[in-house]
Formats: structure tokens, sequence, C-alpha cells
């Protein structure tokens, strides 16, 4: 299974755009790019995802690069209820399961 | 209204003994998993079922077992094989292909005294 390299943590400030990067240089050409979250003591819910074109919802945005190696997940005005563990993960074509890896833990100050 | 049970919330078992954690969906979905997550990490794959009849091994299946009988129903059962048990479980379920929303369930913490 291709692999995501994301940063542990980030900071924002509240009411300021969040960007979270998500490498994925092994990404095979049906490889789909989800975003999960997660708030504490919570199972992880959906965010959004995408497969070679940037896709918008009204949670966040997705922007995937050209050769699909990275993307970069936006947080268009970050509040404190943001403030969570982030997971980039590929799926392939079979879409038999979805690997959550580490993540990254994003903190909003007020 | 529609979504995933998970139960029970806590439980505390002895070390050696066997128990089981509950799964019901009533979304109708076809695809369901069963995931592990300890303090500070992120989720392990432990089981999954695509129909009902069939399952397949995560990346971490030792120490558990599973049935899919019910579409609705995914029970896991953590045995004593299990050499470390206390976590945090997490069952999921989806329509099926790799485009489908993940619904979780608010998990359940198990702790071995």
């Amino acid at each position: 299974d291709a692999k995501t390299t994301q940063p542990n943590s980030m900071e924002s400030n509240e009411e300021e755009p969040v960007h979270l990067p998500c490498n994925h240089s092994t990404i095979s050409g049906t490889d789909y790019i989800h975003w999960y979250r997660q708030l504490p003591s919570q199972g992880p819910e959906y965010v959004i995802h995408g497969l070679t074109s940037n896709v918008n919802n009204r949670m966040a945005s997705l922007a995937i690069a050209e050769d699909r190696k990275s993307s970069t997940l936006i947080l268009h005005r970050a509040t404190l209820r943001d403030a969570a563990v982030y997971y980039c993960i590929l799926e392939g074509a079979a879409g038999n399961k979805l690997t959550f890896g580490g993540g990254t833990r994003v903190l909003v100050k007020p | 209204d529609g979504g995933i049970t998970q139960s029970p919330k806590y439980l505390f078992r002895k070390e050696g003994q066997n128990v089981t954690l509950s799964c019901e969906q009533n979304l109708n979905h076809d695809a369901m998993y069963w995931y592990r997550q300890d303090p500070g990490q992120g989720l392990r794959l432990i089981y999954y079922s695509q129909i009902v009849n069939d399952f397949q091994k995560g990346d971490i299946a030792e120490g558990y077992s599973v049935s899919r009988e019910k579409k609705e129903s995914f029970p896991l059962t953590v045995t004593s094989a299990q050499k470390n048990p206390t976590a945090f479980y997490l069952c999921a379920s989806r329509q099926g292909s790799n485009t489908g929303e993940l619904f979780f369930g608010e998990g359940s913490r198990l702790t071995v005294l």
C-alpha cells in the first residue's frame, strides 16, 4: 500500500486558514486521497476525498498536486472546534480498506 | 436515526478472559471494519468484512476474531491470546466502494486489569 507522510503537529490562530500538507510520493494512478479528522475521545469523521481534481465541500478544500505526489487540506477559517487530529489516507482501486497513519494534530489558538 | 452503535462504551476484563465487543449498524452498509487505537497513536486495522459471511484479516488480526452472520452486525472478540488488549476499539461501516465515506461508532474502551 502507498504510504503518506504528514507533519506531527501544526498550530493556527482562530479564524485564520490552515493548510495541512500530505506527501504521497508512491501514489498509484488509481489511488483515492481521503482526509478524516478525529476529535478527542471520538471516532474519526469524514472530511473530504479526491482523485485528481481539486475538491471543495462545506468543511474544507482539497488541493491535489498535478503529479499527485502531494496534497493539501485547507480549512478556510479555523475555529476552536477544528482542533483535532487530521489523517491523510490513500486507498486503491480495490477499495477494500482504509489504513490510518499517525496524522497531524492541529491546535487552534483563540 | 441511522448510525453505528458500539457497546459497551467501557469494559474491564481480567487477564485470560475473552471479551466480545458489539457493533451494529442500521445504514444498510455492506462493508464493516474494526480498528484499534492506542494512546497518541493512529488507527490500526484489525479485521474487515465486505459482505455477509465473509471477512478478511487486517494488519493486526492476531488475538482477535470476528463474525459476520448478519449484514448489520460485526462483533469483535478479543481473546486471551491478545498480548496487550488494553486499547480504544472503533467500528466503522460504509457502502463498500473506495469513494464511500466511512462512518464510525463512538468506540469501546477496553481495560485489562
